[in-house]
């Protein structure tokens, strides 16, 4: 099954900027938009990003979107304590006909 | 407000069906503009679509599940459901319902609102 790859963890201090990753393929991200999850622990996810750069409402500009031919990527600039938490990429997947999810990748605040 | 929340049972023996309900509030599952979801999140492992419903009773499965998945809509209650049989352990997972938003060619943009989560354990 096709999956979408993501560092398993990231880190930062407050302030800084930091960048996650997520890998795909020509039938995932190469052909489709990717959005972004939050998700606090015990919580369930949270929409972060959609259609690549989209920000829904109530989610803070320190976070952006942007995608180049089959990889994404989540920046987060002035890092805060409340952004301690798991990220998720996703996208629609033209093989599997239905969508992915990255691994997801851990951000410590340190 | 729109709000999903998942009812079930915690516990399913193994070789049984797995069935949750997912109860919506602050929209109509007939509204044309989304499919209604289940997404599952083994522990410690990557979230994992499971399929999805239109109001009119469209469904597409995961075809690594289709085999043993059922998603029905009770568009009168407000609610959609989730069966899948033959559960083995490795079907122990948290399971969420999701609204989700699509494009005109019907791919799946994103997933805005989704309940809390239904831990189901598989155990005898």
């Amino acid at each position: 099954q096709s999956v979408l790859t993501q560092p398993p963890s990231a880190s930062g201090t407050p302030g800084q900027r930091v960048s996650i990753s997520c890998s795909g393929s020509t039938s995932n991200i190469g052909s489709n938009t990717v959005n972004w999850y939050q998700q606090l622990p015990g919580t369930a996810p949270k929409l972060l990003m959609y259609r690549n750069s989209q920000r829904p409402s109530g989610v803070p500009d320190r976070f952006s979107g942007s995608k180049s031919g089959t990889s994404a990527s989540l920046a987060i600039s002035g890092l805060q304590s409340e952004d301690e938490a798991d990220y998720f990429c996703a996208a629609w997947d033209d093989s599997l006909n239905g969508p992915v999810f990255g691994g997801g990748t851990k951000l410590s605040v340190l | 407000q729109v709000q999903l929340q998942e009812s079930g049972p915690g516990l399913v023996k193994p070789s049984e069906t797995l069935s949750l309900t997912c109860t919506v509030s602050g929209d109509s599952v007939i509204s044309g503009n989304y499919y209604w979801s289940w997404i599952r999140q083994p522990p410690g492992k990557r979230l994992e679509w499971i399929g999805y419903i239109f109001y009119t009773g469209t469904t597409n499965y995961n075809p690594s599940l289709k085999s043993r998945v059922s998603i029905s809509v009770d568009t009168s209650k407000s609610q959609f459901s989730l069966n899948l049989s033959s559960v083995t352990a490795a079907d122990t997972a948290v399971y969420y319902c999701a609204r989700a938003g699509f494009t005109i060619s019907g791919v799946v943009h994103y997933f805005d609102y989704w309940g809390q989560g239904n831990l189901v354990t598989v155990s005898s």
